[in-house]
């Protein structure tokens, strides 16, 4: 069975730090098309990143060197380390397995609050 | 970026109504488009891929058409689960776009 389980949100004021974690089972995270999207409160959908097979990320203009994809091979996780956060950045954040171009399988979501 | 437009906003449907949901690019995506519905509180699932593919254990009820820049999500006759918000999705154009979703509510 496919699952995806973010955690590490939580509340933090603005300029701070957050990790987000992404625990994967069903398949593998480095064989595979690895997302994060976020969606702030009563909003659409927003590309956060995207993390092809070969290990390189793509990031969206608006967090670009502000927010880091990595991931770990051996705990089939996927991680997202933002810093410098905004209250713009306040969301729920999913990640998701991509195939065909499309996030197929989604996370429960995380959700990050940015407020002094 | 391409553009993805939804209309309308809001559709006030009844169960058992054919529901028909619009999705227009601002460039062609080819036939490149996705749909999802999302419920509150819910992460969003996967409907509809490359225009007209049901995911897996989706229903017959919902169909996809369109290509180019002109696409729709049908939902043949409304059951009491898909009252959602649908979001269209386009990949021609990497890393893709949403549009901005419209909500199917009971009328």
């Amino acid at each position: 069975e496919v699952q995806l389980v973010e955690s590490g949100g939580g509340l933090i004021q603005p300029g701070g730090s957050l990790r987000l974690s992404c625990a994967v089972s069903g398949f593998t995270v480095a064989t595979n098309y690895m997302s994060w999207v976020r969606q702030a409160p009563g909003q659409g959908l927003e590309w956060v990143s995207v993390t092809y097979a070969d290990g390189n990320t793509h990031c969206a203009d608006s967090v670009k060197g502000r927010f880091t994809v990595s991931r770990d091979s051996s705990k089939n996780m996927l991680y997202l380390q933002m810093d410098s956060l905004r209250a713009e950045d306040t969301a729920v954040y999913y990640c998701a397995r991509i195939i065909r171009g499309h996030p197929d399988y989604w996370g429960q979501g995380t959700l990050v609050t940015v407020s002094s | 970026e391409i553009v993805l437009t939804q209309s309308p906003a809001t559709l006030s449907l009844s169960p058992g109504e054919r529901a028909t949901l619009s999705c227009r690019a601002s460039q062609s995506v080819s036939s490149y488009l996705a749909w999802y519905q999302q419920k509150p509180g819910q992460a969003p699932r996967l409907l509809i891929y490359d225009t007209f593919n049901r995911a897996t254990g989706i229903p017959a009820r919902f169909s996809g058409s369109g290509s180019g820049t002109d696409f729709t999500l049908t939902i043949s006759s409304l059951e009491p689960e898909d009252f959602a918000v649908y979001y269209c999705q386009q990949r021609n154009n990497w890393p893709g776009t949403f549009g901005q979703g419209t909500k199917v509510e009971i009328k």
